[in-house]
């Protein structure tokens, strides 16, 4: 079956820092993935996709790498701020958009 | 617009016990997803339901879970028999017809506790 992990269970980061954040897939299959956030006590929240046709996407102070060669994804935060606190999970999709993979989570750390 | 409204928050059951856990899709969403969540773990797929049908629970054990989702109210996921292993967060998505760009909606979980 599908495989997403990260390699770093805790990231802390000072304030202000960027943060990258890793996440490793096994399913070369994967043509979709997404990056959530997921605060103490609530649901996901969507930061940022990208389709397997894309190398780099950027958002807002986010921006989300794809190297399919080694099947790696990485999300990068600028100027890390403390509501940036939050475990953060990788999501994979193979393009049925009915069911995701999702690794087993990032917490970062902001330091004030 | 409310988002995706799960209830309880919180629930406790003792082994054996009947849970049953809510989620009211967003308007306009017919489409519901339900994940499972242990303790420092990420979220596994359970079950994809359309009003009224099953549409793939390969996520879903064998025996004692059961999901549905009636032409009128809210998704269902029901746990007969309630054993330790079963506590967890428990997460409802849902979206609209169609191909989802950008992913789920998803509700704030209800916390099932199992003593």
């Amino acid at each position: 079956g599908e495989s997403v992990g990260l390699h770093l269970p805790t990231l802390s980061v000072q304030e202000g820092d960027n943060s990258i954040i890793n996440c490793a897939y096994s399913n070369s299959a994967s043509d979709y993935f997404i990056w959530y956030k997921q605060e103490s006590g609530k649901g996901p929240q969507f930061i940022i996709d990208i389709r397997s046709n894309m190398d780099k996407r950027q958002g807002q102070r986010v921006t989300v790498l794809l190297n399919k060669t080694v099947k790696h994804l990485s999300l990068q935060i600028a100027a890390t701020q403390p509501g940036d606190s939050a475990v953060y999970f990788c999501a994979e999709n193979t393009g049925n958009f009915n069911k995701f993979y999702f690794g087993s989570g990032t917490k970062l750390n902001v330091k004030p | 617009n409310a988002g995706v409204m799960q209830n309880p928050r919180h629930l406790v059951r003792r082994r054996g016990q009947e849970a049953r856990l809510r989620c009211s899709p967003m308007k306009g969403h017919s489409h519901v997803y339900w994940y499972r969540q242990l303790p420092e773990e990420g979220l596994k797929f359970m079950v994809y339901l359309q009003k009224e049908n099953i549409i793939d629970e390969s996520g879903m054990p064998k025996e004692r879970f059961s999901a549905e989702f009636p032409k009128e109210g809210p998704s269902i996921l029901r746990i007969q028999q309630v054993v330790r292993g079963d506590s967890a967060a428990y997460f409802c998505a849902s979206s609209p017809p169609g191909t989802v760009r950008g992913g789920y909606t998803f509700g704030s979980g209800t916390r099932l506790t199992v003593v």
